[in-house]
């Protein structure tokens, strides 16, 4: 159980397209997403954090207007890149974790998204 | 700052043998959790545990804590080559609204 899917697992694009990539939990109810951002050999650094039916918080430095998150069911939420650059290239994971608060989370496999 | 901070950085060792691999947090902490990650693919779940708890295993894993040291350990036995990845702690903060920080991670080499 617990499953997550995430959606598309790459995207190579030029620089001006708006991305989106869907986070879908298969098998629970995802009171709570999560999106990450991970650079190369490093470790995963928060970017929001999206409850169901509510405004995604955004972590310091995330730009609100360039990440849009939403989260408009108990078992879908979206980050779009919108006008994407170079320097948004990255792997963007998401994750899961619900129906209670302290449940663990649970990732989807993560999105290569390179923009050229 | 990240809130965990692995050690090593970076572990190789033969099949076989055990890994161990230590986190260390700074603040208070509801749960702490270590995760498993292939190169390229998403985090997969190994273990949580509570802080009012002090040891947990699973199969070949286990995790200690230790709240006054605010640090906790990953121990693999009997590593085998499918055990390489990635792996990290991450704390659940249940301060200023749920959050879960994580460290820096150990990337971890078995050799057949």
């Amino acid at each position: 159980g617990a499953v997550v899917s995430q959606h598309p697992s790459w995207v190579i694009c030029k620089s001006g397209t708006s991305v989106k990539i869907e986070c879908r939990s298969l098998d629970f109810q995802a009171t709570t997403m999560f999106w990450y951002r991970q650079f190369p050999k490093q470790s995963l650094m928060l970017m929001a954090t999206s409850n169901e039916g509510s405004k995604a918080t955004y972590e310091q430095g995330v730009e609100k207007d360039k990440f849009l998150i939403n989260h408009a069911s108990l078992t879908l939420s979206t980050l779009t890149v919108t006008s994407a650059h170079p320097e948004d290239s990255s792997f963007y994971i998401c994750s899961a974790s619900g129906p209670l608060e302290d449940q663990p989370q649970h990732f989807g496999d993560g999105t290569r998204l390179s923009i050229l | 700052s990240q809130q965990g901070e692995e050690d090593p950085q970076a572990l190789s060792i033969q099949e076989g043998e055990n890994a161990t691999m230590n986190c260390s947090y700074k603040t208070s902490i509801n749960n702490l959790q270590w995760y498993r990650q292939n190169s390229g693919r998403g985090l997969v779940h190994l273990i949580l545990i509570r802080s009012n708890e002090r040891e947990k295993h699973s199969g070949r894993l286990r995790v200690t804590l230790d709240t006054s040291k605010k640090s906790s350990s990953l121990l693999i036995t009997a590593s085998r080559a499918a055990d390489t990845a990635s792996y990290f702690c991450a704390t659940d903060s249940f301060t200023g609204g749920f959050k879960t920080i994580f460290g820096a991670g150990t990337r971890l080499f078995v050799k057949a």
